[in-house]
């Protein structure tokens, strides 16, 4: 049974480009949640998706989107890249049948912008 | 802000048995606590979770105290292979995460 998977694993970007990262949950799961970790930091909310709509977000601009498609798996979309957005990005899945359910996490994608 | 306290850094030597403590005095009656660890640069791994009553599988047990303030951590027979920065989460284990900074755990030959 494949765990959550990422790509790609490494990403390198200038300032003010685009980047999508894609994420694909845990067989069974329907629910993704995406996060950012900062050298030397714990790993930030940014959003969550179930049934393909954003269902809560963490403190981040407009600039970070996403999406989630009818398979579950899910995109994350960064516009007018800043070097602080400079992280590895993680994807975390679950099943979205009740809050108590356990978030599991991808290995991450690593990016660096210029 | 993290609703967890946790040390910054932790030794323990190969064998033993590796006791981390977090302290989550604010939690709710319905929040989990959670344990995941992060080996260098890889995502966050799932170790364990509890509400009141201490739990127990393959790979550590959690005792919650009875006020349910604070959790300790237990890998029986810590290897090397545990060398990691271990984050105490206390939160509804399906919304958003809050990690702090975890303890960076590391096992001494």
């Amino acid at each position: 049974d494949a765990g959550v998977t990422q790509s790609p694993t490494h990403l390198i970007k200038t300032r003010g480009q685009q980047v999508t990262l894609r994420c694909s949950p845990k067989s069974g799961h329907d629910t993704v949640s995406w996060y950012q970790q900062a050298l030397g930091q714990g790993p930030q909310f940014i959003f969550q998706y179930y049934e393909e709509e954003e269902r809560q977000r963490g403190n981040f601009p407009d600039r970070f989107s996403g999406h989630q498609f009818p398979n579950y798996s899910s995109e994350l979309n960064v516009n007018a890249l800043l070097l602080g957005d400079s992280a590895l990005y993680l994807c975390a899945s679950s099943s979205g049948q009740s809050y108590q359910e356990t978030q599991y996490f991808g290995p991450g994608t690593r990016l660096l912008v210029l | 802000d993290a609703k967890t306290t946790q040390p910054t850094s932790m030794d323990c030597a190969e064998g033993r048995a590796a006791n981390l403590p977090c302290n989550h005095s604010t939690i709710s009656g319905n929040e989990y606590v959670y344990w995941y660890r992060q080996i260098h640069s890889q995502g966050p791994q799932y170790i364990i979770h509890g509400l009141k009553n201490n739990e127990t599988n393959e790979m550590a047990s959690l005792i919650i105290t009875e006020d349910r303030k604070s959790s300790t951590l237990i890998l029986p027979h810590a290897t090397l292979r545990d060398t990691a920065v271990y984050y105490c989460i206390a939160d509804f284990g399906n919304e958003k995460l809050t990690f702090g900074t975890g303890t960076r755990l590391t096992i001494i030959p």
